[in-house]
């Protein structure tokens, strides 16, 4: 099984500042990763897939990138409704694996 | 798209469990559809998945032999399944679906199971 460990677990920030999260994979999973972002009470919502493709409708402020064992993603801006948890997902390997989640907060 | 769960059951520990979720807004047999656990307070975990046009099945070996994932085709309807509930597998469930993305670009809005005595 594929570990996704990411970090930092927590990001505290302030609305405008550059936020840097970081996934990185025990193999290589080539492009096929994901990254997700869920606040309280809410599913989680794709914003980036096979890396770096933005899903519909992610501003342009949330980028992907990396290969095979390191990635991040990045937002460039932090708004306030940007404050959640973040977490990678890969698909290159059953089973599919998540990873244990960035709380970017404010601080 | 839309994927529709109901929003809470509880059981007592050793009932049996079936929870389902409605697609609607796209060819159902055509797109893998996935089962996500959440514990309270806790990080996403991925169970298992299903392709509905031939049900080829894959677990994650964390949940293979305690959950059972299936889906019926005639009403667009992927389920997840326990025989014998236990304290532990209180969650909430989630499903998602891969449709127009490499990745799950859809979820329902999640199905809390609570297991008390």
């Amino acid at each position: 099984e594929i570990v996704l460990t990411q970090s930092p677990a927590t990001l505290s920030l302030s609305p405008g500042e550059g936020a840097t999260l970081s996934c990185r994979a025990s193999q290589s999973v080539s492009s096929d990763l994901a990254w997700y972002q869920q606040k309280p009470g809410q599913a989680p919502r794709l914003l980036i897939y096979d890396t770096s493709n933005r899903a519909t409708g992610i501003p342009a402020r949330f980028s992907g990138s990396g290969s095979g064992t390191d990635f991040t993603l990045t937002i460039s801006s932090l708004e306030p409704e940007d404050f959640a948890i973040y977490y990678c997902q890969q698909r290159n390997n059953w089973p599919w694996t998540f990873g244990q989640g960035t709380k970017v907060e404010i601080k | 798209v839309q994927l529709v769960q109901f929003g809470a059951v509880v059981k007592e520990p050793g009932e049996s469990l079936t929870i389902s979720c409605k697609a609607s807004g796209y060819t159902f047999t055509n797109y893998w559809i996935a089962w996500v656990r959440q514990m309270p307070g806790r990080g996403l975990e991925w169970m298992g998945i299903i392709y509905p046009g031939d049900s080829d099945t894959r677990y994650s070996p964390s949940f293979q032999g305690q959950v059972t994932i299936s889906a019926d085709k005639s009403i667009n309807t992927a389920y997840l399944q326990w025989t014998r509930l236990r304290a532990s597998d209180t969650a909430m469930y989630y499903c998602a679906t891969l449709y127009s993305a490499g990745a799950f670009d859809y979820w329902g809005q999640g199905t809390l199971v609570t297991v008390s005595s």
